[in-house]
């Protein structure tokens, strides 16, 4: 089993349409969590972490299933500009390097 | 600004040549790594060092080598023994090695040909 794992899509949404994307993991000690967006031919950049609570980000939620070992991305009113990969970025044990998942190839249209 | 900076942007190699990729952070981060892209693939991680003078070998070392004289640099050496260069390149640091956010430079295109 890989330590990350990600439904690589491509997922295609209209505009402002609601998507969601999820993230397994396999280590139940993992500390951090994190989400990345990716645009083609570009360096990944922070999208947002993930809490234990769950969080939001105007339009991004983010949340942690520590029982089932998922993170979730929910991105409610697609824009076109949030076309890009969603990277799923895990430690796998305390104070760990981080791993991350192959991403989910996100496609919105007008 | 703060920030990591990779160059060159594209950089073009014959087989059996050796090539440095250039990794610099101004951030004053102590943790910086090397990693693998491949079109449609995750980054695979080569080299990691947590302080100057440090550093450990990733999933895919082989082929590669690194150094780490200055807190704020951490070039990447890719050599000839490594067999299928041709990749995208990506730096990144952190305020500690492990579980703090990464952020990443702008990457190296490395074409063998």
């Amino acid at each position: 089993r890989k330590e990350v794992e990600q439904d690589p899509g491509p997922f295609n949404v209209p505009e402002g349409a609601t998507v969601a994307f999820n993230c397994t993991y396999s280590n139940s000690a993992s500390q951090s969590f994190f989400w990345y967006r990716q645009d083609c031919r570009k360096e990944p950049k922070l999208l947002m972490s993930v809490y234990s609570s769950g969080n939001e980000d105007g339009r991004f939620t983010a949340q942690l299933n520590r029982a089932s070992q998922y993170i979730s991305l929910l991105i409610r009113d697609s824009k076109l500009s949030d076309s890009a990969t969603y990277l799923c970025v895990v430690n796998l044990s305390t104070l760990g390097r981080l791993y991350f998942g192959r991403g989910t190839q996100l496609t919105v249209w007008p | 600004d703060g920030g990591i900076t990779q160059s060159p942007k594209y950089l073009f190699r014959k087989e059996g040549q050796n090539v440095t990729l250039s990794c610099e952070q101004n951030l004053n981060h102590d943790a910086m790594y090397w990693y693998r892209q491949d079109p449609g693939q995750g980054l695979r991680l080569i080299y990691y060092s947590q302080i100057v003078n440090d550093f450990q070998k990733g999933d895919i070392a082989e082929g590669y080598s690194v150094s780490r004289e200055k807190k704020e640099s951490f070039p990447l050496t890719v050599t000839s023994a490594q067999k299928n260069p041709t990749a995208f390149y990506l730096c990144a640091s952190s305020k500690r090695e492990g579980t703090d956010t990464q952020y990443f430079g702008p990457g190296t295109r490395l074409t063998v040909l």
